[in-house]
């Protein structure tokens, strides 16, 4: 079992509309949590943080249950601009081992 | 600087080359990580160095040689490279400890190698 999961999508969408990705993790260890968000060709750059609490950041919204070992991203009024990958990342315990998940595509069309 | 700066940003190289990819960052980061990725697949950890020391090799083959000569830079030496290792090399910073806080992770552009 892969240590972070997440659904690879593509998840294709039309502009305005609210989509929803979710991550599991295996270790129970994990001590940090994370949504990145990667361009083509380009490096993978923090979207934000997740917390137990919920945080959310203008149409982006993360959450965290711990108990069920799970994270989810939900993104509102989706724009043509948010097409990208999503990686699910993870911080390993006090390693500082940042495990990604597989990313998941996004393609939000006109 | 917020920035993680890596060069080069493109690489080619033969097998029987030695070449050296260079990682700076001035945030005063005091943890420093080499990652490899390859086409439509997420970063796999290489490395990880804490206070310019080596404290994560995650088995990788001796071919590929990292360095951390002062708390700014991460280097990683090259040589005998096969064609599987074209990839994405990405560098890393982070401002705690590995592990420690909640601080993000900042990534460089990447060196993008093939090896012919």
């Amino acid at each position: 079992r892969k240590e972070v999961e997440q659904d690879p999508g593509p998840f294709n969408v039309p502009e305005g509309a609210t989509v929803a990705f979710n991550c599991t993790y295996s270790n129970s260890a994990s001590q940090s949590f994370f949504w990145y968000r990667q361009d083509c060709r380009k490096e993978p750059k923090l979207l934000m943080s997740v917390y137990s609490s919920g945080n959310e950041d203008g149409r982006f919204t993360a959450q965290l249950n711990r108990a069920s070992q799970y994270i989810s991203l939900l993104i509102r009024d989706s724009k043509l601009s948010d097409s990208a990958t999503y990686l699910c990342v993870v911080i390993l315990g006090n390693t500082g081992k940042l495990i990604f998940g597989q990313g998941t595509t996004l393609q939000v069309k006109p | 600087d917020t920035e993680v700066t890596q060069t080069p940003k493109h690489l080619v190289m033969g097998m029987t080359n030695k070449k050296s990819l260079k990682c700076e960052q001035h945030m005063g980061h005091r943890a420093m990580y080499w990652y490899k990725q390859k086409a439509k697949k997420p970063p796999e950890l290489m490395f990880v160095y804490s206070y310019e020391k080596l404290s994560i090799n995650e088995s990788v083959p001796s071919r590929f040689s990292p360095e951390c000569p002062n708390s700014s830079l991460l280097n990683l030496h090259l040589h005998a490279l096969q064609p599987e290792d074209s990839a994405l090399y990405l560098c890393a910073s982070s401002q705690d400890s590995p592990g420690q806080g909640a601080g993000g992770y900042t990534f460089g552009s990447g060196t993008r190698l093939t090896v012919v």
